[in-house]
């Protein structure tokens, strides 16, 4: 069990850059998350998927975020036009069945 | 809009006492519940678990949960300055436990 992976840890780009970030989850875990965490919150929930098919998005997720997770293993994040607002820590998670998600070391975003 | 509220903090305790972490939440569908200890700059990492009314121990925590209340706590014995961080109380709802719904989160400082 080497935990989850996420990469890259630091990402800095210009504001109207596009930015991929990518999360491989615990093996064997079929279940993947994105949270969304800014400095004083807790963790928003993005999106989920189970295997490859994506089940749910959440309202936060305009359409310049897209994410894919093309053979039910790893995923990838993909931030396009970014903006300010985008500036945030992004997690990933993975579990498996209904046991407790277990989290990423997370991805920092940050707009100039 | 299902919430999950807690008391910001800061949290602070001598060295050898009990803290003592609340947290309630607004949908009574909960099933599911979670504490998560988050390190400044780093991911949240999974504590305590509890899926039923009463109390859950491992080793120095203990979870309690009142459905009723809509009310769930964690208790840390012995605390330690290890012990300081913020501890992100989050909720799962309708059963399939894969949206989890987090607090903002109490900053916990243990002084020596």
């Amino acid at each position: 069990d080497t935990g989850v992976s996420q990469n890259p840890r630091h990402k800095i780009t210009k504001r109207g850059q596009n930015v991929t970030f990518r999360c491989d989850p615990i093996s064997e875990h079929n279940r993947l998350y994105w949270y969304r965490q800014t400095l004083g919150q807790g963790p928003e929930f993005l999106t989920y998927f189970q295997n490859e098919a994506q089940l749910e998005k959440s309202r936060l997720l305009s359409d310049r975020f897209s994410a894919e997770r093309p053979k039910g293993s790893f995923s990838t994040l993909e931030i396009q036009r970014t903006e300010q607002g985008d500036s945030a820590m992004y997690l990933c998670a993975s579990s498996v069945g209904g046991q407790p998600q277990h989290f990423g070391d997370g991805t920092r975003l940050s707009i100039l | 809009q299902k919430e999950v509220e807690q008391n910001s903090g800061p949290l602070s305790v001598p060295e050898g006492a009990i803290a003592s972490l609340n947290c309630t939440y607004s949908d009574r569908g909960s099933q599911s519940f979670f504490w998560y200890r988050q390190y400044s700059g780093k991911s949240p990492e999974l504590i305590m678990f509890i899926y039923s009314n009463g109390d859950k121990e491992d080793g120095r925590f203990t979870a309690q949960l009142n459905k009723a209340s809509q009310y769930v706590s964690l208790l840390i014995r012995d605390s330690q300055p290890s012990d300081s961080a913020t501890y992100l109380c989050a909720v799962s709802s309708g059963g399939s436990n894969y949206k989890l719904t987090f607090g903002k989160g109490t900053l916990l400082t243990v002084n020596p």
